[in-house]
């Protein structure tokens, strides 16, 4: 079965820096990768996906993410934060276009002035 | 505007209750999913369904059911089995799988058990 891999429970970036998440999958196959964003008590609304291709996906917000076969990763990456972006992130992986979706824990960001 | 509506926002229920939660969506989605979402957890699949009048279980399915019996509704059900009910519940919905369209999230209801 397929699982993700948040490691970083909570991240803390100044307004203007830059940000990378990271998100390990584990499946066997090239699965289909996502990333919501959640405000808080709040739905999830998605930023990007990756399903084949171009192996850096461009999303909303100014988001970006990469795929890395070689390393089971899907880290997300933003050149430069605004504290608009403070929420929790989830990485999540299906093994099939109609399979459910399996979701990371999370990683929740905080910006700072 | 279409979109998935989730009621009530807030519930509380009493020890040995069941209660169900509702989800409607006006998108014309075949498929409908209910997450169940704690702190630190993330979201874990409790039940899905991607057709009128068939689900399947998701990774925490006891002491939770469900029904399917329009396509625009996916009420759950938490029953007095369910130990631990208290968190954050969501529902989704897709047109079919969730890489065909984006997945429409509803805005949550919070269960808390008194």
């Amino acid at each position: 079965a397929q699982s993700v891999t948040q490691p970083d429970i909570h991240i803390t970036v100044s307004e203007g820096a830059s940000l990378e998440l990271r998100c390990n999958y584990s499946y066997g196959a090239t699965p289909y990768l996502f990333w919501y964003v959640q405000s808080p008590g709040q739905g999830l609304q998605l930023l990007l996906k990756y399903f084949s291709g171009d192996t850096l996906v461009q999303g909303i917000k100014g988001f970006e993410a990469e795929f890395k076969r070689s390393q089971s990763s899907f880290n997300l990456r933003k050149p430069s934060v605004h504290w608009s972006d403070a929420a929790e992130y989830f990485c999540a992986v299906a093994s099939s276009g109609n399979t459910p979706l399996v979701f990371g824990k999370g990683t929740r960001l905080s910006v700072i002035a | 505007d279409g979109g998935i509506t989730q009621s009530p926002k807030y519930l509380f229920r009493k020890e040995g209750q069941n209660v169900t939660l509702s989800c409607e969506q006006n998108l014309n989605h075949d498929a409908m999913y209910w997450y169940r979402q704690d702190p630190g957890q993330g979201l874990r699949l409790i039940y899905y369904s991607q057709i009128v009048n068939d689900f399947q279980k998701g990774d925490i399915a006891e002491g939770y059911s469900v029904s399917r019996e329009k396509k625009e509704s996916f009420p759950l059900t938490v029953t007095s089995a369910q130990k631990n009910p208290t968190a954050f519940y969501l529902c989704a919905s897709t047109l079919q799988g969730f890489t065909d369209t984006e997945a429409f999230f509803g805005q949550g209801t919070r269960l808390t058990v008194v």
